[in-house]
């Protein structure tokens, strides 16, 4: 599809196994995005790529949290050792360039369910 | 901190009447705004949006208001319409200092018949 694609769309986990989670945005978007939703909250920054590199990683939560994204396309965001609290929906967003527009292409999400 | 705040969680309007939904931000470094429009199980999709140097934007039936005095934002939706029952995220961005945005926590609105 033309579209930002997430995988696995749901995910539930026993507490401190390790996950990933992915993302595959749309063709030719140099920019892409991680942001979480946790119950009642808003979308929370987690880390943004510009092509291959991460030049802001600030909202990533713990040393647990880890993403890498190659080629320039798909990212992987990594979970280890997961807590209940990580139990959110993740969400992958790619974008153009960058913020001049800023308009962000959001994938449908991950839902993660640590029990 | 939340730096982008609606204090609003939900919202409901007949239809054919005015939505309005609001935003308040606290960062002065913040210059473009956006609301994003979301389905239950989908993934949030862009509406419309504002830079700072506009206090008003308007695309067809949304319009949105900018008063950078008050760092306060709005989303006018006339008329209101059944499929325009959804969660709006406000969000906000400071494109000299970085690249990403920040959202609030967002306003379920509820048109009803």
């Amino acid at each position: 599809g033309a579209g930002v694609s997430q995988s696995p769309s749901n995910k539930v986990t026993e507490k401190g196994k390790d996950v990933e989670l992915r993302c595959d945005p749309i063709s030719g978007h140099t920019a892409l995005y991680w942001y979480r939703q946790s119950l009642g909250q808003g979308l929370e920054f987690l880390i943004y790529f510009q092509g291959n590199s991460a030049p802001d990683k600030s909202g990533l939560p713990s040393d647990r949290f880890s993403a890498e994204r190659t080629g320039g396309s798909v990212s992987t965001l990594t979970i280890q050792r997961t807590q209940q609290e990580d139990s959110a929906v993740y969400l992958c967003a790619s974008s153009l360039i960058g913020l001049n527009t800023g308009e962000l292409f959001f994938g449908e999400g991950s839902r993660l369910t640590v029990l | 901190d939340q730096q982008v705040k609606q204090n609003s969680p939900s919202l409901s309007v007949q239809e054919g009447r005015i939505s309005i939904l609001n935003c308040d931000y606290t960062n002065s470094m913040f210059d473009y705004f956006l609301w994003y429009k979301k389905y239950p199980a989908e993934g949030p999709t862009f509406l419309i949006s504002i830079s700072s140097i506009k206090d008003k934007n308007e695309d067809g039936r949304f319009t949105v208001f900018l008063n950078k005095s008050a760092k306060h934002l709005s989303l006018h939706i006339v008329p209101s319409q059944p499929g325009d029952s959804a969660v709006y995220f406000c969000a906000a961005s400071d494109t000299g200092g970085g690249n990403k945005l920040t959202f609030g926590t967002g306003t379920q609105l509820k048109v009803e018949l």
